[in-house]
């Protein structure tokens, strides 16, 4: 399986901060990265998919970045909305997937 | 409107099975591959299994190997997970959700409220 290792595990960021959320897969999973926003007793909800792709009626202000191994995701001016936890999912080749850590935004 | 939502969680002891099913609503349903993904509480996101359109192929992952099966129903428009030999440690949320295919991307981007599977004597 591929592993995917993100960072950090948590943060605290004030309203209007940029944040930068990273996911480094095991081996190189092309552009196969997702990047999802979950809220606490929430299903996920799919931000960014490709690795850059903005899911329709996501905010402009996230956006993602990456190939390979490496992928970001920022959040370039941080909202009130946006404190919730983030997961990073890769979904190359054998249709095993996995997901990251996760990435708890709290307010500072 | 599309919709999906999952039911048949509850509490079930240690080494039982339990059939999950997921309703859904609002799309063609056998146009789509389905995943289901579960929580355990106070933890991350678990990919579980995923299903082709026609059920011709399924994938499950290492932890729920021979003791989970994913299936459909196209007729019904309803996604299952049957679940035997659960361990307490199977204790989640789980959510169906809705894959998008393309190209160079593999995504969910529909999912149900998930459903809670208790496992404890």
């Amino acid at each position: 399986d591929i592993q995917m290792t993100q960072s950090p595990s948590s943060l605290s960021a004030s309203v209007g901060d940029r944040v930068t959320i990273t996911c480094r897969a095991g081996q190189s999973i092309g552009i196969y990265l997702n990047w999802y926003q979950q809220k606490p007793g929430k299903a996920p909800n799919l931000l960014i998919y490709g690795a850059s792709s903005l899911q329709s009626g996501v905010p402009s202000r996230f956006s993602g970045s990456g190939s390979g191994t490496d992928f970001t995701l920022t959040i370039s001016s941080l909202q009130p909305e946006d404190f919730a936890s983030y997961y990073c999912q890769q979904t190359f080749g054998s249709r095993t997937w996995t997901f990251g850590q996760g990435t708890k935004v709290e307010i500072k | 409107e599309v919709h999906l939502g999952e039911s048949g969680g509850g509490l079930v002891q240690p080494g039982g099975s339990r059939r999950l099913s997921c309703a859904t609503s609002g799309f063609t349903f056998s146009s789509y591959w389905m995943s289901w993904v579960r929580q355990a509480p106070g933890t991350g996101l678990e990919w579980v299994a995923n299903i082709k359109k026609d059920g011709s192929e399924k994938y499950h992952a290492d932890s729920v190997q021979g003791r989970f099966t994913i299936s459909r129903d196209n007729a019904k428009n309803e996604l299952y997970l049957q679940m035997d030999g659960l361990r307490v440690e199977d204790t989640a949320v789980y959510y169906c959700a809705r894959i998008v295919t393309a190209v160079t991307t593999w995504h969910c981007d529909l999912w149900g409220r998930g459903t809670l599977v208790t496992v404890s004597s």
